[in-house]
């Protein structure tokens, strides 16, 4: 398919273990979004990368949560040592590179989620 | 910091009805871009509709319109001939310099024969 792919779709660990969300973009996107949207909440940033440029991470809520973005493509979230709080839903969104004069404002393509349950 | 605000956290409309959704956003810049996404069970967000700021004109896609009021700071969606296909979570996001998108809290779309 042509569009954001995240895997996997759902994920249940045990409060303490460490998972790996992982995201594929639109091909040809230089923006990748990590998003996370608590139940019954709106989307909270938290990380954002931009071809080679060093990544925005000021939304990442704690030191627990990292994010790599191998070849400019594939992207992978890790939590580790997850707590019960850490469960939600974790968007991944990408987008076209920014147009000559203007900011980044390409609309932003998202995924489905990984939901994710810490037990 | 920018911060999104959706009033409503439900609202119901009949088929073939119209509806407004209303969202408030605050900001210190001037070159910026509001968003309507839309999210069904399935999660996925989807883009609805965008707007500059530095437009004047107000956005239109099929259906779906937006009444830009910049200096008041408001950035509703008008939904026209609802149909239950359009039931779902309404998301107003805005972007500016710093690229990420702040969502407001959401609202639920009921859709009613």
């Amino acid at each position: 398919g042509a569009g954001v792919s995240q895997s996997p779709s759902n994920k249940v660990t045990e409060k303490g273990k460490d998972v790996e969300l992982r995201c594929d973009p639109i091909s040809g996107h230089t923006a990748l979004y990590w998003y996370r949207q608590s139940l019954g909440q709106g989307l909270e940033f938290l990380i954002y990368f931009q071809g080679n440029s060093a990544p925005d991470k000021s939304g990442l809520p704690s030191d627990r949560f990292s994010a790599e973005r191998t070849g400019g493509s594939v992207s992978t979230l890790t939590i580790q040592r997850t707590q019960q709080e850490d469960s939600a839903v974790y968007l991944c969104a990408s987008s076209c590179p920014p147009q000559r004069g203007q900011n980044s404002n390409q609309p932003q393509h998202f995924g489905d989620g990984t939901r994710l349950s810490i037990l | 910091a920018q911060t999104v605000t959706q009033s409503q956290p439900e609202m119901s409309v009949q088929e073939a009805e119209t509806v407004t959704l209303s969202c408030t956003y605050d900001t210190s810049e001037s070159d910026y871009y509001l968003f309507w996404y839309k999210q069904p069970p399935s999660r996925q967000m989807i883009l609805v509709i965008r707007q500059e700021a530095y437009k004047q004109q107000n956005a239109t896609e099929n259906r779906f319109s937006v009444n830009f009021q910049k200096a008041a700071k408001s950035f509703s969606l008008k939904i026209s001939d609802s149909q239950l296909g359009d039931a779902a979570m309404y998301f107003c996001a805005y972007t500016g310099t710093a690229s990420k998108l702040t969502f407001g809290t959401g609202t639920r779309l009921q859709v009613t024969l």
